[in-house]
């Protein structure tokens, strides 16, 4: 068990381009969920999978984000025509629901720097 | 919305002393509570988790206890070393669509300075 990977750990990009990260979970988690932290903040919840259905999205992820997870497995989270607020730590976090428990475990996190 | 606050925003204190870090939520209909310590540059890492059924939990130096009623929790570390420095973050989960799993909702954290 790696736990959560997450790659690139650095994007830097121009405005207006568009940026893909990939996340792969702890093997055979079935959650999967995306984070966003800006500095200073706590990470602020996007949007999260359970196996490949995506089963709830945040207002904060706009229509320039979108996030797959087709096999359920990894996930690619991709942001089109980045703005320079879209500047921040994107984690991931996965989970295996069993009975009650639904504990999430943190990626490292990709920073992504617009300029 | 749930909101979560969490007070001070930075602390710092010399080696060996006790501290108290607070973490309070505005709706107390949570499922859990975690308290998380994240690195610089670095990704979460779970410290305690507390279900909502229970007042405290323990581990090494770190105690946290959970007042779901008051909406408040605490997370106390005993004889503070430098390797604490970090920021500790605290985190509710609220059941999501009759089941007990969801999303987490974070404080903005507290940043902890432990200095020789």
């Amino acid at each position: 068990d790696t736990g959560v990977s997450q790659n690139p750990r650095h994007k830097i990009t121009k405005r207006g381009q568009n940026v893909t990260f990939r996340c792969d979970p702890i093997s055979e988690h079935n959650r999967l969920y995306w984070y966003r932290q800006t500095l200073g903040q706590g990470p602020e919840f996007l949007t999260y999978f359970q196996n490949e259905a995506q089963l709830e999205k945040s207002r904060l992820l706009s229509d320039r984000f979108s996030a797959e997870r087709p096999k359920g497995s990894f996930s690619t989270l991709e942001i089109q025509r980045t703005e320079q607020g879209d500047s921040a730590m994107y984690l991931c976090a996965s989970s295996l629901v069993r009975g009650a428990t639904d504990t999430q475990y943190f990626g490292p996190g990709t920073r992504l720097t617009v300029l | 919305k749930q909101e979560v606050t969490q007070i001070p925003a930075a602390l710092s204190v010399p080696e060996g002393e006790n501290l108290v870090l607070n973490c309070s939520f505005t709706d107390s209909a949570i499922y859990n509570l975690q308290w998380f310590r994240q690195d610089p540059g670095k990704g979460l890492t779970s410290l305690l988790l507390i279900q909502s059924s229970q007042r405290e939990q323990t581990s090494g130096r770190l105690n946290a206890s959970l007042d779901k009623s008051s909406g408040r929790s605490t997370l106390y570390i005993a004889a503070s070393q430098p390797g604490d420095s970090a920021t500790y973050l605290c985190a509710v989960k609220q059941p999501a669509g009759g089941t007990s799993y969801g999303k987490l909702t974070f404080g903005q954290g507290t940043i902890l300075t432990v200095h020789p």
